[in-house]
């Protein structure tokens, strides 16, 4: 079965600093990945996608990520954050098709600082 | 375009009751899942409908259920409530199974 860590619960960053944020998985086969950002009280949007093929993949709202097999890793990165970006942040990996749900991770939460 | 729709917003309901949850796709798609976002437990897989049937479901008790029409919206069910289905309840769709899910603002479901 897959699963997703996210070691940081909570980050806090200065506005305009740069930001990672940490994703592992474990999962036997190629993993579909994915970053979400939910505000509170809302659903979840979606930031970026990995299906295949280049493993650093641009998203919405200047994030990126990149998906390291060797590391089982997938972290999200921005090299400056606005006061805007404060949310949590889930990843999540999808299954084989045929099995689709994904499983996320518990989250991070961000704080921007001035 | 428009995105995943759900309604209510927020539902009140006492332990015992039945609550129903609604869930419209994006114009298109045709898969629809279900996930409960409850404090401590993070995001839980609960069901996915393709195309009028379950697919699979999430380790969820089976008061748990639900439908998809023949125009893919879909209904969430949950018979019996108990203190613990307090959550947010989110639906998601995409176009075709395995295909990204794009997430709807969700249901607020307190349980008194």
């Amino acid at each position: 079965a897959q699963s997703v860590t996210q070691p940081d619960i909570h980050i806090t960053v200065s506005e305009g600093a740069s930001l990672e944020l940490r994703c592992n998985y474990s999962y036997g086969a190629t993993p579909y990945l994915f970053w979400y950002v939910q505000s509170p009280g809302q659903g979840l949007q979606l930031l970026l996608k990995y299906f295949s093929g280049d493993t650093l993949v641009q998203g919405i709202k200047g994030f990126e990520a990149e998906f390291k097999r060797s590391q089982s890793s997938f972290n999200l990165r921005k090299p400056s954050v606005h006061w805007s970006d404060a949310a949590e942040y889930f990843c999540a990996v999808g299954a084989d098709f045929g099995n689709e749900k994904l499983t996320f991770g518990t989250g991070t939460r961000l704080t921007i600082i001035p | 375009e428009a995105g995943v729709t759900q309604s209510p917003t927020h539902l009140i309901k006492t332990r015992g009751q039945q609550a129903t949850l609604r869930c419209s796709p994006i114009s298109g798609h045709t898969s629809v899942y279900w996930y409960q976002q409850a404090l401590g437990l993070g995001l839980q897989f609960l069901l996915w409908y393709d195309e009028g049937e379950e697919r699979n479901r999430g380790n969820f008790p089976p008061r748990f259920s639900g439908r998809q029409f023949p125009n893919y919206s879909s209904e969430l069910n949950v018979n019996a409530l108990e203190l613990e289905d307090s959550a947010l309840y989110l639906c998601a769709s995409s176009i075709v199974q395995g295909d990204t899910q794009y997430f709807g603002p969700g249901t607020r479901l307190t349980v008194l």
